[in-house]
């Protein structure tokens, strides 16, 4: 079955540090993943996903097929990365058209 | 070009009530789909549609309809409320699955508080 596994519900760092947010998922093919981020009072937009190897915002994330893992990092927190960040897969496996979503990491950056 | 709209913003209803939540997109997407979101679950799907006049069944259905009349809008619908209904709704539409118009754009939610 498809999961996707945020084992960190919360994560509070001091702006200026490094910051990993985790994700980890079980899936049996090849996935796509994303990553999508909620600002507070905001509705929820796509940060970045795997294929387009990108950097958005600082944020970089890549998939490691042999840990079954695409934890999101940035090297430097600033304050407004605030948020709720989720982790969501998408595969063939019961159907491309629905992304599974982890259950969330809510990143808190002090000043 | 308003992306997705949710209507209403708030409602409170008791239990045992019904209501209709309504989702609207502007961008001619297939693919639509109603989600919750609670504390410590994360964001958890109720249903979705893959075009007008189709409808199917999420993670968690149950409770719930759903219908696609029309391509631009999708309703959530309770017919018999219960505080374990207590929660944020989201409305998200998709243009397709193929990779480059696959993003899910989302509507900014529901707060639905049943007592």
């Amino acid at each position: 079955a498809q999961r996707v596994t945020q084992p960190e519900k919360l994560l509070s760092v001091f702006k200026g540090a490094p910051v990993e947010l985790k994700c980890n998922y079980s899936y049996s093919g090849s996935p796509e993943l994303f990553w999508y981020v909620q600002y507070s009072r905001q509705r929820l937009q796509l940060l970045l996903r795997h294929i387009s190897r990108e950097s958005i915002k600082g944020f970089t994330a890549d998939l490691n097929k042999g840990e079954t893992s695409f934890h999101l990092k940035k090297p430097f927190a600033q304050e407004e990365d605030s948020a709720m960040y989720y982790c969501a897969l998408r595969g063939p496996q019961g159907g491309s058209e629905k992304l599974v979503f982890g259950k969330g990491t809510k990143l808190t950056v002090n000043p | 070009n308003a992306g997705v709209t949710q209507t209403p913003k708030f409602r409170v209803l008791k239990t045992g009530q019904s209501m209709t939540l309504l989702c609207a997109q502007d961008m001619n997407h297939e693919y639509m789909y109603w989600y919750r979101q609670d504390p410590g679950m994360g964001l958890r799907l109720i249903h979705y549609s893959v075009g007008e006049g189709t409808t199917a069944k999420g993670e968690v259905p149950d409770g719930y309809n759903v219908s696609r009349l029309k391509k631009q809008n999708f309703l959530l619908g309770l017919e018999s409320a219960a505080p374990s209904q207590t929660s944020v709704y989201f409305c998200a539409s998709r243009q397709s699955t193929r990779r480059g118009t696959d993003t899910q754009y989302f509507g900014p939610g529901t707060r639905l508080t049943v007592l």
